[in-house]
């Protein structure tokens, strides 16, 4: 099926374990963002990438680590998951002609550290 | 960086009522969105402006950027219990930034 898709949709985990989310999408779109969401703050820019091989820090990357080998993937590893990671976690696209149209996101992923 | 203040925070309308919700950023905007999300779900592509003085609209939503291309306004016409929700301004750069949102209840 052609879009965005995060894996897992729900996921708990303790304090102190590594976790990946997954970020796929079908497109072929350039750029590729990750974001978490917590009450109050809206949407926090974790890390985006422009293209494969290239990523940049966002507001809060503290604590976050991503790869971009395809263009295709954009996975995000909780290297040591704290209790303050727990949000709802988003991805998103967009065209390669840039920021000109539509970003598209992902359903989310509820992340829970306990 | 750029940062997108937007507001109110939070607004409670009477069904059928008119509101508007602001978003300003700190730096010029190359091009701006606007998002309505159910909060804990995806996000709902509303529209993008990139022209100063751009206006757009969407069944009952209408947003303009305005002519120096720092603030944008979303104007919901008569209101109804499906409006409500989380509403995002986001800035249409390379680091798509988001603003804080704001949360709209519609009273029926």
């Amino acid at each position: 099926d052609a879009g965005i898709t995060q894996s897992p949709r729900y996921k708990i985990t303790e304090t102190g374990r590594q976790v990946t989310l997954m970020c796929h999408q079908t497109w072929s779109h350039s750029y590729m963002f990750w974001y978490r969401q917590d009450l109050g703050h809206g949407l926090r820019l974790i890390y985006y990438s422009a293209a494969a091989d290239i990523t940049d820090k966002g507001e809060v990357p503290d604590g976050y680590v991503v790869s971009r080998s395809k263009t295709e993937n954009f996975p995000l590893t909780l290297e040591s998951a704290t209790r303050s990671q727990t949000s709802v976690y988003f991805c998103a696209s967009a065209p390669p002609s840039g920021l000109n149209t539509e970003a598209f996101f992902g359903q989310g992923t509820r992340l829970t550290v306990v | 960086s750029q940062e997108l203040e937007q507001s109110p925070q939070s607004l409670i309308v009477q069904e059928g009522k008119n509101l508007t919700i602001n978003c300003t950023s700190s730096k010029t905007l190359y091009g701006l969105y606007w998002y309505k999300q159910k909060y804990g779900e995806g996000l709902i592509f509303l529209m993008m402006l990139q022209k100063g003085g751009e206006e757009k609209s969407h069944e009952k939503i209408t947003a303009k950027l305005d002519e120096k291309k720092q603030q944008s306004s979303l104007h919901i016409t008569a209101s109804q219990p499906s409006h409500a929700g989380i509403y995002l301004c986001g800035a249409a750069n390379n680091d798509m930034r988001f603003g804080a949102g704001t949360r709209l209840t519609v009273k029926p």
